[in-house]
């Protein structure tokens, strides 16, 4: 696509309820990202992957988070058991492999609320 | 690990000011990349820096990175109501691929 497209862009959803949140990468971008932004906060590292391979998951908040990429396009962040700390805005970003470190392309994000 | 501080962390002013806003570190960083958010959008690219004592201009924006590529500041000549938004910081290391983020500065110009 043209650009980074995140759904749902809102999700409230009750304590304790399980919750997938899907992001579509542009078209041709390897490399993808998973930010957690809270309300008035800069954006928080969860995890990356370059195919569909994740590096480093040591981002993700607690084990009820995991985060999950097939066929290198889509991805799919899942938190279990929501809890309402998990209340924020998930960003997702993807850049091209062997692009400037840093230059990421952002969808708007899935604002969650956990009541 | 590596943080990045930015301030003020609030600015208001009024149109047709001049402004500068600045993203500190204790770390080196290969490049510095200077991001605007809306309200309900996501952060936008503006700018990305490299070498030491790097300045770029955008229009009215004059990013400068520093020396020993630790720190960079972001200075707006003649505010508009239109740049309205947050303004993050963020960088990043070659061959790395944590970008980190500051909070930000979330400037309100008033007309």
């Amino acid at each position: 696509g043209a650009g980074v497209s995140q759904s749902p862009s809102n999700k409230v959803t009750e304590k304790g309820k399980d919750v997938e949140l899907r992001c579509d990468p542009i078209s041709g971008h390897t490399a993808l990202y998973w930010y957690r932004q809270s309300l008035g906060q800069g954006l928080e590292f969860l995890i990356y992957f370059q195919g569909n391979s994740a590096p480093d998951k040591s981002g993700l908040p607690s084990d009820r988070f995991s985060a999950e990429r097939t066929g290198g396009s889509v991805s799919t962040l899942t938190i279990q058991r929501t809890q309402q700390e998990d209340s924020a805005v998930y960003l997702c970003a993807s850049n091209i492999a062997g692009g400037p470190a840093g230059e990421l392309f952002f969808g708007e994000g899935s604002r969650l609320t956990v009541l | 690990t590596q943080l990045l501080e930015q301030s003020p962390q609030f600015l208001s002013i009024q149109e047709g000011e001049n402004l500068t806003v600045y993203c500190n570190s204790s770390s080196v960083f290969s490049s510095l990349q200077w991001y605007r958010q809306e309200p309900g959008e996501g952060p936008v690219l503006l700018v990305t820096v490299v070498t030491g004592g790097e300045v770029k201009k955008l229009k009215r924006l004059t990013f400068q990175f520093g020396d020993a590529r630790k720190d960079s500041s972001l200075h707006i000549t003649a505010a508009q109501t239109g740049d309205t938004g947050l303004y993050l910081c963020a960088g990043a290391n070659t061959g790395g691929f944590k970008t980190i983020f500051g909070a930000g500065t979330r400037l309100f110009v008033k007309a």
